[in-house]
């Protein structure tokens, strides 16, 4: 089945090092990528997304591109902050069937000052 | 424009009890996904309702139920419930094939 692979944490970094989690997937088919955060305490935010091959999606200083040829969509940002303490969720969505959401497990990354 | 609701926010029951969990939609959307996230893990999808019909179905007993009203709300019902159904449960709404906005989850303990 159709399933996300996320790099294990937690992943500890000072403030403005620069961030990368890996994601890669497998699906039958082409899916939707996304990047979702969740803050402690709180649901999942859509960070970004991207729905085909090549795409970059970017939002807040977060990017990742759609690499068909590798299965992945690794997230990065130049200059992390404090505030970007946080997990990181990377998903799937297929867009035949119900328009469920296939989530990696999750990397928690915290910004040390 | 209101977001993703839902209640209660915390809850704690016992073995074979029954639960409901509530959702309501963001303004005009008219899907509306579950999902459980166990504790340090990713959130697994339950079920979706599109227009008040079932639109699919994850890996979840039928002890998993759901509805879903005309104004789009929804809820999620948990019959004889298990010491591994303590979760966080997150609702999701949508409109159509748009990306899925979450609200912050019900936290279900079960002793």
């Amino acid at each position: 089945g159709d399933s996300v692979t996320q790099m294990e944490g937690p992943v500890t970094l000072s403030e403005e090092a620069f961030l990368t989690i890996n994601c890669t997937y497998t699906a039958t088919g082409y899916p939707s990528l996304f990047w979702y955060v969740q803050y402690p305490g709180e649901g999942l935010q859509l960070l970004l997304k991207a729905t085909k091959a090549d795409d970059k999606g970017s939002n807040k200083g977060f990017e990742a591109t759609y690499r068909k040829e590798t299965t992945s969509f690794h997230l990065e940002k130049g200059s992390v902050q404090v505030s970007d303490s946080a997990v990181y969720f990377c998903a799937l969505r297929m867009s035949q069937g119900a328009q469920k959401l296939v989530f990696g497990q999750g990397t928690r990354l915290t910004i040390n000052p | 424009e209101t977001g993703v609701t839902q209640s209660p926010t915390h809850l704690i029951k016992t073995r074979g009890q029954q639960v409901t969990l509530r959702c309501s939609s963001q303004s005009g959307h008219n899907t509306v996904s579950w999902y459980q996230q166990a504790l340090g893990q990713g959130p697994q999808f339950i079920f979706q309702y599109y227009r008040e019909e079932e639109n699919g179905r994850g890996n979840f007993p039928p002890r998993f139920s759901g509805l879903q009203f005309p104004n789009y709300s929804s809820e999620l019902n948990v019959n004889a419930l298990e010491l591994d159904d303590s979760a966080l449960y997150l609702c999701a709404s949508s409109l159509d094939q748009q990306p899925q906005h979450f609200g912050d989850g019900t936290r279900l303990s079960i002793l």
